[in-house]
C-alpha cells in the first residue's frame, strides 16, 4: 500500500449503531488529519494530531471521538450520529516541519458516511 | 471574512485549450502557504502546487502552474492544455504562520468540465 489508505470506503449507519473509521499513512509523516465534507460546504477540519498528540479539535460534537495509536494510524469512532453528519470523511497527512509553512497534506480516498 | 474566496462555482474549458481557476486570500500573516487540490467525483483530495508567500517565482507542476499575485492576494490556478480527466472539483487552500497550527483553510471550490 502507499500513501494513505481508508477503510471502509462507505458505511451507512443508524443512529444509535458505533462503529469506527480507519486511516492509515504510508508516507512516514508525523501529523494526521480528520476532515468532514458536506454537501455544498466547504472542507472543515476536525481533529487534529502531531506526533500522536492531539492539538486541534475544532469544536466537534463528542459523539465523534477520534483515537491515534501511532503516527501511521488514526481512527475516528463514531456513535450516536444524526443525519446531518452524513458527508465524506477524508483522512490526511503530513510531514510537519517546525518553523516552516510548507508540509503539503496528502489526503485519502475517504469514507462516504450516511447516517440513517 | 472570508479567507479563501473562489468566485467562480463552475466552469467549462474545451479540451487542449488553457483554463485559470481564480482564488484569492485574506490574511495579515507575512509567512503562508498556498495550496491547490484537485477532487474527481471518486472522492480523494489530490495535491496539485504549491506557492510560499516568500517564493519569488510563480510556481509550476508540469501542465499546472499557480498565478501569484501577492499585492492582490490572488492565487489563481492555470492548467494549459486541458484533458478530459481534468474534469473534477479544484479546491485552493492557505496554511497561516509557522507556529504549530496546521490548519489548512479551503474555499469553496471550482468546478471544471472539460468539453471533447
Amino acid at each position: 500500500e502507499t500513501g494513505v489508505t481508508q477503510t471502509p470506503r462507505h458505511l451507512v449507519m443508524g443512529m444509535t449503531n458505533k462503529k469506527s473509521l480507519k486511516c492509515e499513512q504510508h508516507l512516514g509523516h508525523n501529523a494526521m488529519y480528520w476532515y468532514k465534507q458536506s454537501a455544498k460546504k466547504p472542507l472543515e477540519l476536525m481533529f487534529v494530531y502531531n506526533f500522536k498528540e492531539q492539538t486541534e479539535n475544532n469544536s466537534v460534537p463528542s459523539r465523534f471521538s477520534p483515537e491515534c495509536p501511532n503516527s501511521s494510524h488514526l481512527f475516528l469512532h463514531l456513535h450516536t450520529l444524526q443525519p446531518e453528519d452524513s458527508a465524506l470523511y477524508l483522512c490526511a497527512s503530513s510531514q510537519v516541519l517546525a518553523g516552516t509553512s510548507t508540509d503539503t497534506q496528502y489526503f485519502g480516498p475517504g469514507t462516504r458516511l450516511t447516517v440513517l | 471574512a472570508q479567507k479563501i474566496t473562489q468566485t467562480q462555482p463552475g466552469m467549462f474549458v474545451q479540451e487542449k485549450e488553457a483554463v485559470t481557476l481564480d482564488c484569492t486570500y485574506d490574511t495579515s500573516d507575512p509567512s503562508y502557504g498556498l495550496f491547490w487540490y484537485k477532487q474527481p467525483s471518486s472522492g480523494e483530495m489530490i495535491f496539485l502546487i504549491y506557492q510560499g508567500s516568500y517564493d519569488q517565482q510563480n510556481a509550476t507542476e508540469g501542465r499546472y502552474s499557480l498565478n501569484f499575485q501577492k499585492a492582490r492576494k490572488s492565487a489563481n490556478l492555470v492548467i494549459s492544455a486541458s484533458q478530459l480527466g481534468d474534469s473534477a472539483m479544484y479546491f485552493c487552500a492557505m496554511r497561516e504562520g509557522m507556529d504549530s497550527s496546521y490548519k489548512l483553510i479551503f474555499g469553496s471550490g471550482t468546478r471544471l468540465l472539460v468539453r471533447p
